[in-house]
This record gives C-alpha cells, structure tokens and sequence, in this order.
C-alpha cells in the first residue's frame, strides 16, 4: 500500500457544511493526488500536488480546494459540500519505477456521503 | 483528447475459465500502460506496468500485451478464480514528464462458482 492512510474512512454531512479529508504518506513521494471515483465515470482526477505548496487543478477541480504544508500530508476540502459530491475519494501517490516510468500506488478510500 | 476505452463494460464467467479484456487508448505521446486491479470497496492496485518497448507482461495468472502500434492493449486471465471477481482498470501515462495518467472507465468481472 505503499504506506498511505486516508482519514476519515467514512463520513456522513449536510449539504453546506465543509469537509475536509486527509491523506498522509510515509515515504516522502513528491507527487500526490486526489482522485474521486463514481458508478459510470471511473476514476477522476481533481487536484494533484508536485511538492510543499505546489498544486495544480484536475478535470473535476470546482467546488474542491487542497492543501500541502508538508510533504507527508496532502488535504482536500470540499468548503462548501453538495450532494453532487457524494462519491469515494481515492489519494494516491507516484512513484518512479524505473526506465522512465511511474506507477501510482492508492491509499483505501474516503466515502463521504452529502445528505 | 487522450482517451482510453475499455471492454466490455461487464464480464461473467465460471470459474476456472479463461478470459480477456480489451484496452484501447488515443495518448500520445505513450510512456506507459498500466493494468490495475480493484477489489469493491477498495483501493486499486497495480497488476503490470509496460513500457513502449515492452509487448508483454506476466504477473502469475494475469498477462497483459501491448501493441504500441495500433494502441491496444488487453489483459489475459487464465483459470480463473473467485478472488479474480473486481474491475480492471487500464491506465496510460504520457511520456515527457507528465505525471498525470489517463485512466479507462474499467471492466468490471464477475466470476461465479
């Protein structure tokens, strides 16, 4: 796994109300992402982060913002949620594999429903 | 646009058979193609990774082949078994330094006893 731990697991809001997830890595990898995965859709990216401080959007970036103070954490906040958010949020991290390649390994999922 | 598109969508087999899931994808330029498997209410895990110069790749009973030349790959499960029922995902990287991959919408298999 990579060492990677996604808090909460599990998360029950109303509508309105921020959230905040947290994923942390043990292996100091420099690039982190968060992913949210719905029926019909797979995997999508919303933001992702190429060192402390340094972040930049995904394909489904509105309404999420995201932080990274210290390489080990990479925290996304849903600062207003909706029940269009309702969905699993994956973390991942990259990691070189040789010959110029990167596989990206996923921490267990964050389920947050928006009521 | 960098797409890629997996098949079919669903899959059901019995146990101890055999089969085969299809990838194709439009990135370029390739770095990479990836086979990742997950479990339900799990986090995806990687299968096989490839490389441009690479046209398969065995990890025990899953063998992925890639043809770079018309951009299709397809990932091979031989006997399989129940552990197998999950959805295989097929990741392509482009090269030149982006670490953004481009994931398919994933097969979800079925085995049954």
């Amino acid at each position: 796994d990579a060492g990677i731990t996604q808090s909460p697991r599990h998360k029950v809001t109303e509508t309105g109300t921020p959230v905040t997830l947290r994923c942390h890595q043990t292996e100091n990898h420099r690039y982190m992402y968060w992913y949210r995965q719905d029926p019909g859709h797979g995997l999508r990216l919303i933001h992702y982060s190429y060192g402390v401080k340094d972040t930049d959007k995904g394909e489904v970036s509105d309404g999420y913002s995201v932080s990274r103070s210290k390489t080990e954490d990479f925290l996304l906040t849903l600062e207003s949620a909706t029940s269009s958010q309702t969905s699993v949020y994956f973390c991942a991290i990259s990691v070189q594999a040789g010959g110029g390649t990167d596989t990206q390994y996923f921490g267990p999922g964050t389920r947050l429903t928006v009521l | 646009k960098n797409q890629v598109e997996q098949s079919p969508q669903s899959l059901i087999i019995l146990e101890g058979k055999n089969c085969t899931l299809q990838c194709n994808y439009t990135v370029s330029p390739f770095s990479n193609l990836r086979w990742y498997k997950q479990d339900t209410g799990r986090g995806p895990v990687s299968l096989t990774i490839m490389t441009f110069s690479e046209n398969t790749k065995s990890n025990g009973r899953y063998t992925a082949t890639l043809d770079a030349d018309t951009k299709q790959s397809s990932l091979h499960i031989t006997a399989s078994q129940l552990s197998d029922s999950a959805s295989y995902i097929c990741v392509v990287s482009l090269s030149g330094g982006s670490y953004i991959p481009t994931f398919g919408r994933g097969t979800s298999l079925i085995v049954h006893p």
